[in-house]
């Protein structure tokens, strides 16, 4: 079955550079999440996107943005890159955004920052 | 958002059985009680979910107290495959919006 493809799988960038990481949530699928996980830490939620519009915002940084694109994909853009943004990026994807949905995760993306 | 309070770690043998507690005394009556599983350098995996009732799936069963104070996850035969944090995670739209929030899990050894 199809999954969540997050792309790429590993990116090194400079202090200041830009980055940009793409999702391609499952088919079908409407809602895409964005996480962020440092290193020892647990998952923590940026922002996510129903239908194209953005649902819900975590702590996501201001240098950051995102956005779901009309194919579904979604876009994490992210500027003025610093060492402490090194982590590992995930995207889930669900069929709609309610509480009794389950989510779908990709693989991630891992950033480090030099 | 209602917390959850897991053990940080936890050792089971394999094939055996294994039962992952889960308080959560906060918890509303529309929130939704969902597991998932991060296995090392892998995105989290969902498990199992449940309101009131008990659920069982391929993976696991969830088995919820009947004050929904407190949840278990059970493992009916542990495989060495099976050794990951374990998240318990409470999910209300109203309240959390859409978002899955982890917290603390439970890291799961499992011995040969």
């Amino acid at each position: 079955a199809a999954g969540v493809i997050q792309s790429p799988r590993h990116l090194i960038k400079e202090k200041r550079e830009t980055a940009t990481l793409k999702c391609y949530p499952i088919p079908r699928h409407d809602t895409v999440y964005w996480y962020q996980q440092g290193p020892g830490q647990d998952p923590q939620f940026l922002i996510s996107f129903y239908e194209k519009m953005q649902s819900d915002k975590g702590s996501i940084p201001d240098r950051f943005s995102a956005q779901q694109f009309s194919d579904y994909h979604s876009e994490l853009n992210m500027s003025s890159l610093e060492l402490g943004d090194s982590a590992l990026y995930f995207c889930a994807s669900s069929l709609g955004g309610q509480e009794n949905t389950e989510a779908f995760f990709g693989q991630g993306t891992r950033l480090t920052v030099v | 958002d209602a917390k959850t309070t897991q053990p940080n770690s936890m050792e089971s043998n394999e094939e055996e059985p294994v039962h992952l507690p889960c308080n959560h005394s906060t918890i509303s009556g529309t929130d939704y009680i969902h597991w998932y599983r991060q296995l090392p350098s892998q995105g989290p995996e969902y498990v199992i979910h449940g309101l009131t009732s008990n659920v069982n799936n391929r993976m696991a069963s969830l088995a919820i107290a009947e004050d929904r104070k407190s949840s278990t996850l059970i493992l009916h035969r542990a495989t060495l495959r099976d050794a990951a944090v374990y998240y318990c995670i409470l999910r209300d739209e109203e309240t959390s919006g859409s978002r899955l929030t982890f917290g603390e899990g439970t890291q799961l050894t499992v011995n040969p």
